[in-house]
């Protein structure tokens, strides 16, 4: 079966650094996204890996290895307005996003 | 319009009614996708509208849902003779081509069925 795996919910403070990761088993693979979603919010796109490495956007990157099925998403100088759920997403080989449940981000001051 | 719109916003309903959601997606993208969101749980995947071709139903839950839509316009979920586990945020999302393309979502309907 496809599988998409993220911690359930995780704290930080306030300006520090936290990482977020997804592991995944699904049927081929076309790329990886991470989407934010705000408590009562409908998701809004961060980013989107294909190829190994790291993918830098501001404050927010993210890094993929496909050979481990994994990836990352690295939130530096934390904002209070970073607490959401952190949302991923693997296109399989049908072009079909499997999507995670989902980390509940918590930032505390 | 600027974004994805959804219509009603929230909707209360009794057990047996049936219900009529609707989207608007963003204009000039031809693939539109439907979600359920449970509280406090990841997206599940309904249906997906590509252009003129076929929708991928396999998503749907069972024969109470249903989709349409019109070219690559508006699209209506109906869930008919609806139940307390129809409960849920009901997430509608379009992208500009399908093929995994980035997708775009809508601020959801809150469907509560009392």
């Amino acid at each position: 079966g496809q599988n998409i795996d993220q911690p359930t919910e995780m704290t930080a403070t306030e300006g520090a650094i936290v990482q977020i990761n997804c592991t995944y088993q699904t049927s081929g693979f076309n790329g990886l996204f991470w989407y934010q979603q705000h408590a009562g919010e409908a998701p809004t796109f961060l980013s989107y890996n294909v190829l190994d490495g790291l993918e830098e956007k501001g404050r927010f990157s993210s890094f993929l290895s496909r050979s481990k099925g994994y990836s990352y998403l690295l939130l530096k100088e934390l904002q209070m307005k970073d607490s959401a759920s952190y949302l991923c997403a693997v296109k399989d080989s049908n072009y079909q996003l499997i999507w995670g449940a989902g980390t509940k981000l918590i930032i505390k001051p | 319009g600027a974004g994805v719109s959804q219509s009603p916003s929230n909707k209360v309903t009794e057990k047996g009614k049936d219900v009529e959601l609707r989207c608007d997606p963003i204009s000039g993208h031809t693939a539109l996708y439907w979600y359920r969101q449970r509280l406090g749980q990841g997206l599940e995947f309904l249906i997906y509208f590509q252009g003129n071709s076929a929708p991928d139903k396999s998503g749907l839950p069972s024969d109470r849902f249903s989709a349409e839509r019109t070219g690559e316009s508006v699209s209506t979920l109906t869930i008919q003779r609806t139940q307390q586990e129809d409960s849920a945020v009901y997430l509608c999302a379009s992208s500009l081509d399908g093929a995994g393309d980035t997708q775009y979502f809508g601020p959801g309907t809150r469907l509560t069925v009392l």
